[in-house]
């Protein structure tokens, strides 16, 4: 069993289009992020959720719209999606309040293209 | 704010060979420190961790010893393998997120 399952795993779409990306995790934590990897692999928190209330929102375009539904899910939308949002976005959850003390279970990632 | 820098790579090694990647960081406070690894095409994951000054982190050969005097959290192995092609990320615990550096690379050839 898939700990942290994104889908889809790659998604390659027009600018200016709506996508949305999943995430569901099975370990009953608490606590999920949105990461996103740039082109250099350089990772920064976008989002996090805790027991479905946001709890961090980095600078981010607004474009950009977190939603969970339960605690087990965390979807990504996106609006009229730009070339520089091409990345590698990364889903991953934590226990509450251990997340930064013992680590977080990543997802495998999600490609966005942006053609 | 907090932050991690790590070495830039690639590394380049050959196979048994001593391994070293440097991390240090910049932290209020005292911080988890951590250890990722990124195979090609995957998701990261947790290599090793350690939560106070003078742990050492241990996993698969690798080691890293959270060191307050220096603020580092260097990664070591003693003999590396092919298969230990991949990136690395340091990353400290800040309150409610994990603050990554910007990954090194290694490469290993037989």
């Amino acid at each position: 069993d898939t700990a942290v399952s994104q889908t889809p795993k790659y998604l390659v779409t027009q600018m200016g289009n709506d996508k949305s990306i999943k995430c569901e995790q099975n370990l009953g934590h608490d606590t999920m992020y949105w990461y996103k990897q740039d082109s250099k692999k350089f990772l920064k928190i976008m989002f996090s959720y805790n027991n479905k209330e946001l709890i961090i929102n980095e600078t981010v375009p607004n474009r950009f719209s977190p939603k969970s539904p339960d605690k087990a899910h965390l979807n990504l939308h996106i609006n009229s999606l730009e070339l520089g949002d091409s990345a590698v976005y990364f889903c991953a959850s934590s226990q509450e309040a251990q997340g930064s003390n013992y680590g977080y279970t990543f997802g495998s990632g999600t490609r966005l293209t942006v053609v | 704010g907090d932050s991690v820098t790590q070495m830039e790579g690639p590394v380049t090694l050959s196979e048994e060979a001593f391994l070293t990647i440097n991390c240090t960081y910049t932290a209020t406070g005292y911080p988890s420190l951590f250890w990722y690894v990124q195979y090609p095409g995957e998701g990261l994951q947790l290599l090793l961790k350690a939560t106070k000054a003078d742990d050492k982190g241990s996993n698969k050969g690798f080691e890293a010893t959270y060191r307050k005097e220096t603020t580092s959290f260097h990664l070591e192995k003693g003999s590396v393998q092919v298969s230990d092609s991949a990136v690395y990320f340091c990353a400290l615990g800040h309150t409610d997120k994990l603050i990554f550096g910007t990954g090194t690379r290694l490469q290993v050839f037989p």
